[in-house]
């Protein structure tokens, strides 16, 4: 299965300011997809990275808010723009497909003060 | 609207016994499940994945089991080890507009009691 390095593994980031986080994957991968993991809850899709196109987005999240880059097949980016205290939460991207599993990389702890 | 539902958050358990973790669903058009095992500061791990059309798997230590007219399904851990002290997510798979997604439960976390 793939591997995935994420980064950074955590950052304390002030309100309104904005937070790359960085997917790498060891092998080529059509579709890369980004979680969130609010405190206490079950992990979120924000969206699906598909390399070449725009990334599709799940209800409640927008690329104003999430934009997302994707300009390879073993590299995305996952931006958190002007955030507040309700985004702190741990990020997840992963790959893979059912019913092989997925593969998650180590997540981004992030805490807005 | 929670798709996906582990009603437990918490289950501690004797060494050696069994681990019994449940998760309901209500979409009938789940295709695969799946359970994943979370460490703090680590991404979830992929343990075991079953089909709609099956009703157990087995891999080493870990079966789940699906029982469709109930809705259910549960993942057995025989014998429970210290190791499995983690946070257990279940998993269901559907596709959507061509694209496959995974909706996730709220997590149950598995204490192993030596």
């Amino acid at each position: 299965s793939a591997v995935i390095s994420q980064k950074p593994s955590r950052d304390i980031c002030q309100r309104g300011t904005s937070l790359t986080i960085q997917c790498q994957v060891d092998s080529q991968v059509t579709m890369m997809f980004w979680y969130r993991q609010q405190p206490g809850q079950s992990l979120t899709l924000i969206a699906t990275a598909n390399q070449g196109s725009e990334a599709t987005y799940e209800s409640g999240f927008v690329i104003d808010k999430f934009p997302i880059s994707r300009p390879n097949l073993t590299f995305s980016t996952l931006t958190v723009s002007n955030m507040s205290p309700e985004d702190s939460s741990i990020y997840l991207c992963s790959v893979g497909q059912t019913p092989y599993g997925y593969t998650f990389g180590s997540g981004t702890r992030l805490t807005v003060v | 609207d929670q798709q996906v539902k582990q009603n437990s958050p918490s289950l501690s358990v004797q060494e050696g016994r069994i681990s019994i973790l449940n998760c309901d669903y209500t979409n009938s058009m789940f295709d695969y499940f799946l359970w994943y095992k979370k460490y703090p500061a680590e991404g979830p791990t992929f343990l075991i994945s079953i089909s709609s059309i099956k009703d157990k798997n087995e891999d080493g230590r870990f079966t789940v089991f699906l029982n469709k007219s109930a809705k259910h399904l549960s993942l057995h851990i025989v014998p429970s080890q210290p190791g499995d002290s983690a946070v257990y997510f279940c998993a269901a798979s559907t596709k959507i507009q061509g694209a496959q997604k995974l909706v996730f439960g709220q997590g149950t976390r598995l204490t192993i009691n030596p």
